[in-house]
């Protein structure tokens, strides 16, 4: 079973930052914590992901709190095309590791 | 920028048939996967692939299935005999550093291949 804690659905406004949380209270010390967003039922699409230190992409940013047992995927400007389900999965990263997902959140964005 | 391509997009095929389902995993890449998304649930790791090998198979990954490289660009899943069940969407994904700074690996998915069993 997926190791993450995430709330099943969330709205948000266009144009407003979208805070996607996660807890994750059983990552292990070497586990990195990825996001991924599935739009209708296209492949997963990587987002971001980080081991402790807060992370910035093109397309988000990741803070992770200090004790590593929860974190928060920020979508700063959502527009209607980031209408998905998320997906925050815990990862040791090694190759052979398949990912485990969850049932993600729903993040509406309306317009 | 690169992609992992999966061919079909839609394969219809009668129970009891046998299948394959290809997938051209990023050109770089060292590690490939497979995974299974049934209509309305979650996406469920099935097997991954290093160096000609299974490394990792999960409990859905029983007999029926294989998975094989048959040459350098190609990454294909086979299913012997297709079930009602086997309907759903498969999504290959691949994965470019393995050992090298872990911070670097990212598994990228294909688009999937509807699988559907009538």
């Amino acid at each position: 079973d997926a190791k993450t804690t995430q709330p099943p659905s969330m709205d948000c406004a266009e144009g407003r930052a979208a805070n996607l949380p996660c807890n994750h209270s059983t990552i292990s010390g070497n586990e990195y914590v990825y996001w991924y967003r599935q739009i209708h039922s296209q492949g997963p699409q990587y987002i971001i992901h980080g081991l402790k230190n807060n992370e910035t992409n093109e397309m988000a940013s990741l803070i992770i709190t200090e004790d590593r047992k929860s974190s928060t995927l920020i979508l700063p400007h959502a527009t209607l095309r980031d209408t998905a389900v998320y997906y925050c999965i815990v990862c040791s990263g090694g190759g052979a590791d398949g990912l485990t997902f969850g049932k993600g959140t729903h993040l509406i964005i309306q317009p | 920028e690169p992609e992992v391509t999966q061919t079909p997009s839609h394969q219809v095929t009668q129970m009891g048939q046998e299948v394959i389902l290809r997938c051209v995993p990023i050109s770089n890449h060292l590690y490939f996967y497979w995974y299974r998304q049934i209509l309305g649930q979650k996406v469920e790791f099935l097997v991954s692939f290093y160096n000609n090998e299974i490394s990792e198979k999960s409990e859905i990954f029983d007999d029926q299935f294989s998975v094989e490289r048959p040459d350098g660009s190609n990454f294909t899943l086979k299913i012997r005999s297709t079930k009602l069940e086997d309907s759903a969407m498969y999504f290959c994904a691949s994965i470019a550093l393995v050992g090298q700074g872990k911070a670097k690996n990212i598994q990228y998915f294909g688009a999937g291949t509807r699988l559907s069993v009538l």
